[in-house]
């Protein structure tokens, strides 16, 4: 089946522009995570959802930074006012959420950000 | 932050060798997965191990965990060319987010 999509593959943008990014999950998996990767470095998680609602943002580094997820299926990741340190790839990844000890979370290509 | 500390950054072996990593991680775990990445793009996951196993096979790979060292390794057996990617260990403290270390580079010359 479909796995989970991610778009843009690439975004390049200027500082101070505001960017969205999208994450369509597979579907039926009820929680999704948005996880930032920055260059040599592992993921690092911003925010996860359960449904429609955030159950976890305590990763989102400040206040530009927004996801949204309204009807508990496609996500959006808002920055607002980038700046050059966001630069990174953006990954976003699905669960099922059947055992908590034994849930895998399914990862999407990545969205690449470049801030110029 | 990062929980875990991947051993060694980089590695660099022989098509047929074994390849063996390590990971340390700081907090108390309800699981512990192994994920590999290619190109510095999506990631695969290969195996999860829960907090009260201490071994796990999956084909070429095998993982073992010691809760009480805060450790884990995940061995690839009879490595092949295609297995060279970044291999990142991830703890899942019952928070639900992972927390990820900075990864071993393997490199599988053939």
């Amino acid at each position: 089946g479909a796995g989970v999509s991610q778009t843009p593959s690439n975004k390049v943008t200027e500082k101070g522009k505001y960017v969205e990014l999208r994450c369509d999950p597979i579907s039926g998996h009820t929680a999704l995570y948005w996880y930032r990767q920055s260059l040599g470095q592992g993921p690092e998680f911003l925010i996860y959802f359960q449904g429609t609602g955030a159950a976890d943002d305590s990763g989102l580094p400040n206040d530009r930074f927004f996801a949204v997820r309204p009807e508990g299926s496609v996500s959006t990741l808002k920055i607002q006012r980038t700046e050059r340190g966001d630069s990174a790839v953006y990954l976003c990844a699905s669960s099922p959420k059947r055992l908590a000890d034994t849930d895998t979370q399914y990862f999407g290509p990545g969205t690449r950000l470049t801030v110029l | 932050s990062q929980q875990g500390e991947e051993d060694p950054q980089a590695l660099s072996i022989q098509e047929g060798e074994n390849a063996t990593m390590n990971c340390s991680y700081k907090t108390s775990i309800n699981n512990l997965q192994w994920y590999r990445q290619n190109s510095g793009r999506g990631l695969v996951h290969l195996i999860l191990i829960r907090s009260n196993e201490r071994e796990k096979h999956s084909g070429r790979l095998r993982v073992t965990l010691d809760t009480s060292k805060k450790s884990s390794s995940l061995l690839i057996t009879a490595s092949r060319a295609a297995d060279t990617a970044s291999y990142f260990c991830a703890t899942d403290t019952g928070r639900r987010a992972l927390t990820f270390g900075s990864g071993t580079r393997l490199q599988v010359q053939p």
